[in-house]
């Protein structure tokens, strides 16, 4: 069965550092989304891309994280320099079809990679 | 204001009991959908069930059903004859907008589910 795949699993860094974290959503897959679970929440989402274009990065703190997706394909979010409040949960998801095109009987549902864990120390 | 508002931080149930979480939602969209997720220890969020705005009948998925109230805007998840397996964080979420823009789905805070022997 298709899945998302991400890496690391498990990040321990000391703030200031660098830290990337890389996601290959299910093949075909249009939609990428990068979504933050701090401990005892929701996700909330960072980015989120249609094909190699992002479509919204509101909540994504542009002084410190940056987020890319060059060929529509594997997606990399970076944190520089890593703060301690950055400790978190960093889900990718995929989805299709695009946004505002979902067919008769699709529900347009996530699926969702097993997610990066990052300790910032 | 909160999109999803879960207001049930944990609840216990016995294993083969039915149980019930909670989940209220807020939009102003007439197209909408709402989505049920379950996260065991391992992190990786699994879907479970979905309910489209429009859809006159109750979702269901093996043991899993969502009541779904368009009135009082409440989706509400029943597992039923719970498992030990399913204890896990469930998340309800929402993706507004019917077939224009940019969809995003929004999540809850969660509730955690522990079934006991």
């Amino acid at each position: 069965e298709a899945e998302v795949a991400q890496s690391p699993r498990y990040k321990i860094t000391e703030k200031s550092q660098a830290v990337a974290f890389w996601c290959d959503p299910i093949s075909g897959h249009a939609t990428l989304y990068w979504y933050r679970q701090i401990l005892g929440q929701g996700p909330e989402l960072l980015v989120q891309f249609q094909d190699e274009s992002v479509v919204d990065d509101s909540q994504l703190p542009k002084d410190r994280f940056s987020a890319e997706r060059l060929k529509g394909v594997d997606s990399t979010l970076k944190i520089q320099p890593a703060e301690l409040g950055d400790s978190a949960m960093y889900l990718c998801a995929s989805s299709n079809p695009a946004p505002g095109q979902l067919p008769t009987g699709n529900t347009g549902e996530l699926f969702f990679g097993e997610g990066s864990r990052l300790t910032v120390l | 204001a909160q999109k999803i508002t879960q207001t049930q931080p944990g609840m216990f149930v016995q294993e083969k009991e039915a149980v019930t979480l909670d989940c209220t939602y807020d939009t102003s969209d007439q197209s909408y959908g709402l989505f049920w997720y379950k996260q065991p220890s391992s992190g990786e969020m699994i879907f479970l069930i979905y309910q489209g705005s429009y859809d006159e009948q109750n979702a269901t998925e093996g043991r899993y059903s969502l009541n779904f109230q368009k009135a009082r805007k409440s989706a509400n998840l029943v597992i039923s004859a719970s498992q030990l397996g399913d204890s896990a964080m469930y998340f309800c979420a929402m993706r507004e907008g019917g077939g224009t823009g940019f969809q995003k789905l929004v999540f809850g805070t969660g509730t955690r589910l522990l079934v006991s022997p």
